[in-house]
């Protein structure tokens, strides 16, 4: 199985809006509900922010959401702040009973 | 406090074997799966297999098949990440995470172990 297609990049002034894309296949991205999305921070372990494609575990912030369409997920992040440059990770569960992550995307708030 | 504990770095030689551990607790570790992640150095995350303790159901991701042994001990709440034989493309950062069946939930996560593999 292959890492989900993300972007190697993407950036954003502050008080923007980003999209990451996802991108898999039938068998994984587009053949289940279990996508979820990381964000790690140089040094530290990753933290989930979006599980079943669109929820929001709590205390994690609702300017970060959650889509689906077809075998692509997205990340939006809305009002950009300068916390949120990390590095942001997309994970699907596979038909082949496990799950493979994106290869990620940094993040740079200019 | 519900939380992940991972063991302290290693540092070993090509060809050692290696056992690493994360230790639950706050929660019921049999109902919960337990997944362990690579991460080389500046590169990205890897899922390289889970088990749920409840039933000792293991899986394995294609390319970690044959190279590591997931296992868990619901005695003491704790799962393992074993090598038998070592190689200097086994260093890198390992995380164990959990999350409830049927949810791709992985919320908690553990401070992560450095794995450093050199002669």
């Amino acid at each position: 199985q292959s890492a989900l297609t993300q972007p190697a990049s993407v950036s954003g002034s502050p008080g923007q809006s980003i999209t990451i894309s996802c991108t898999g296949t039938s068998s994984d991205v587009g053949g289940n509900k279990y996508v979820s999305w990381y964000q790690q921070h140089p040094g530290k372990a990753p933290k989930l922010i979006i599980y079943d494609v669109s929820s929001r575990p709590s205390g994690v912030s609702n300017r970060f959401s959650g889509s689906k369409s077809g075998n692509t997920a997205s990340l939006t992040i809305s009002g950009l702040q300068a916390e949120d440059e990390a590095d942001y990770y997309c994970s699907s569960f596979s038909s082949s009973r496990t799950s493979i992550f994106g290869g990620g995307t940094k993040l740079t708030v200019l | 406090e519900v939380q992940l504990v991972q063991s302290g770095a290693e540092i070993k030689n090509p060809g050692e074997s290696l056992t690493i551990s994360c230790k639950s607790s706050g929660y019921s570790f049999t109902n919960y799966w337990i997944g362990w992640v690579r991460q080389m150095p500046g590169k990205g995350l890897e899922w390289m297999g889970i088990i749920y303790p409840g039933d000792s159901e293991t899986r394995y991701s294609p390319s970690f098949r044959g190279q590591i042994t997931i296992s868990a001990d619901k005695s003491i709440s704790t799962s393992y990440l074993q090598w038998s034989s070592l190689k200097a493309s086994d260093t890198a950062m390992y995380y164990c995470a959990r999350r409830p069946k049927s949810s791709s939930n992985w919320a908690l996560w553990g401070q992560g172990t450095l794995v450093t593999v050199s002669s």
